[in-house]
């Protein structure tokens, strides 16, 4: 069973208009993750949650948010999203000192 | 930054035969490591994981080593299947006071028939 699941997993959007990526985890992890990867790259930590604590990285532009209503849940959110914007997008949920578990990720298309 | 990389980007490896997936990473500080397998289309899959006080973890035809003194971690499948074709990642986590995660470039492996 899906432990990590992500709707939608393939999303269009236009230039510039904004875009929800969500993210539920049924193990219920203090933490959860947002990941960037483009193509044959390796995944890129965008930010983070512990708990309600939101961590962001340093190089994360501005125009990426991401909000985390309660443990189960959480969206990432592309205000304004650009063609160098598309990407899979990966959630992710973990504790300390253990492995992440992964979801099957979005599919980001700006046209 | 301090970073985990890989040494080779692709690896094409007849069924049947073993795979060897090496990986160097900089920070002396990282304790644990991980494995991680990802198939066209799906997100990484955690294979296998091993902390700094081991030196070798054995899993279903997977074997991960570390070696500390060369700041070198390698993965090992045996018998190597069709399933197997997949791009590999490690990742290292720097221990109790940073649980994110930072991953190498990736090897991608194509098992020949």
């Amino acid at each position: 069973d899906a432990m990590v699941i992500q709707n939608p997993r393939y999303q269009v959007t236009q230039f510039g208009k904004p875009v929800t990526l969500s993210c539920s985890q049924t193990l219920n992890h203090n933490v959860m993750y947002w990941y960037q990867q483009k193509s044959s790259q390796a995944p890129k930590l965008l930010f983070h949650y512990y708990d309600k604590d939101f961590n962001n990285e340093a190089d994360t532009p501005d125009n990426f948010q991401s909000r985390r209503p309660n443990t189960s849940f959480c969206f990432l959110d592309i205000r304004s999203p650009g063609l160098g914007d598309a990407a899979m997008y990966l959630c992710a949920t973990g504790g300390i000192g253990s492995p992440l578990h992964f979801g099957n990720g979005t599919r980001l298309t700006v046209t | 930054g301090e970073s985990v990389g890989l040494h080779l980007p692709t690896l094409s490896v007849q069924e049947g035969d073993n795979s060897i997936i090496n990986c160097a990473y900089s920070n002396s500080a990282s304790d644990y490591f991980i494995w991680y397998k990802q198939e066209s289309g799906k997100g990484p899959q955690f294979i296998i994981d091993i902390r700094s006080n081991m030196d070798k973890r054995q899993g279903q035809r997977v074997t991960v080593l570390l070696n500390k003194t060369v700041k070198h971690l390698s993965l090992q499948i045996a018998a190597t299947q069709p399933g197997d074709s997949a791009v590999y990642f490690c990742a290292e986590n720097k221990g109790s006071n940073d649980y994110k995660l930072s991953f190498g470039a990736g090897t991608t492996v194509t098992v020949r028939a």
